[in-house]
């Protein structure tokens, strides 16, 4: 059992409809959880982060956690075509601050 | 805003050369992270400097792989010999520790095909 899992995807969605995109972990330790947008080619860039329980709001994203159901999720409202890449979810925050990333969800808006 | 430099942003080499990567954090990072990502996958940590020392490097392939930050600040990652299984994006992040908030940024990352 990988320590992070996402569906690979494609996640399919129009534009102006809400993304939702999912990850589970194993390590019940694992205190932070950050999402990372990815384009083809390109280096991961930040969304946010995450470590308590509950919601996170930035602009047109919503990070959620769940820690009893070892679950993390991004919501993207109003989604764009621009929008259209691969996200990247880790869990971090261990003694050594390194982050273990999930295999990542490629999201598609359509126009 | 500061960013993390890196270079060379492509590199093709035939199997059994010498590559080395350049990574330089953003000012004031102590931390220093080399990640591999090959595709369809997520990064996988390489090694992991706290200023110079190394804190994490179980997952580098040290018979072939090694990496340094001399003074540090900036960085080298080098692969000696390379494998047509190295082929990858290689990845620089740095962080300036804050616990549980930790957040990393990564440079360009450097695309390497080995022939």
């Amino acid at each position: 059992q990988k320590e992070v899992e996402q569906n690979s995807g494609p996640l399919s969605v129009p534009e102006g409809a809400i993304a939702s995109l999912n990850c589970t972990y194993s390590d019940r330790g694992s205190q932070s959880f950050f999402w990372y947008r990815q384009y083809s080619g390109k280096s991961p860039e930040l969304i946010m982060f995450i470590y308590s329980n509950g919601d996170k709001e930035d602009g047109r994203f919503t990070a959620q956690l769940n820690k009893a159901s070892q679950y993390v999720s991004l919501l993207i409202r109003d989604s764009q075509p621009s929008d259209s890449a691969t996200y990247l979810c880790a869990r971090g925050g261990d003694s050594s601050y390194k982050l273990i990333f999930g295999s990542g969800t490629r999201l598609l808006v359509r126009p | 805003e500061a960013e993390v430099a890196q270079s060379p942003r492509y590199k093709i080499t035939e199997k059994s050369q010498a590559v080395a990567f350049w990574c330089d954090p953003i000012s004031g990072h102590a931390t220093l992270y080399w990640y591999r990502q090959i595709l369809g996958q997520g990064p996988e940590l390489l090694v992991q400097f706290q200023d110079e020392s190394v804190v994490d490097d179980s997952q580098l392939p040290k018979d072939r792989f090694s990496a340094e930050r001399l003074k540090g600040v900036d960085s080298t990652l080098k692969i000696q010999p390379a494998e047509l299984g190295d082929s990858a994006m290689y990845l620089c992040a740095s962080s300036q520790p804050a616990g549980v908030t930790d957040t990393q940024y990564f440079g360009p990352g450097t695309r390497l095909t080995v022939l």
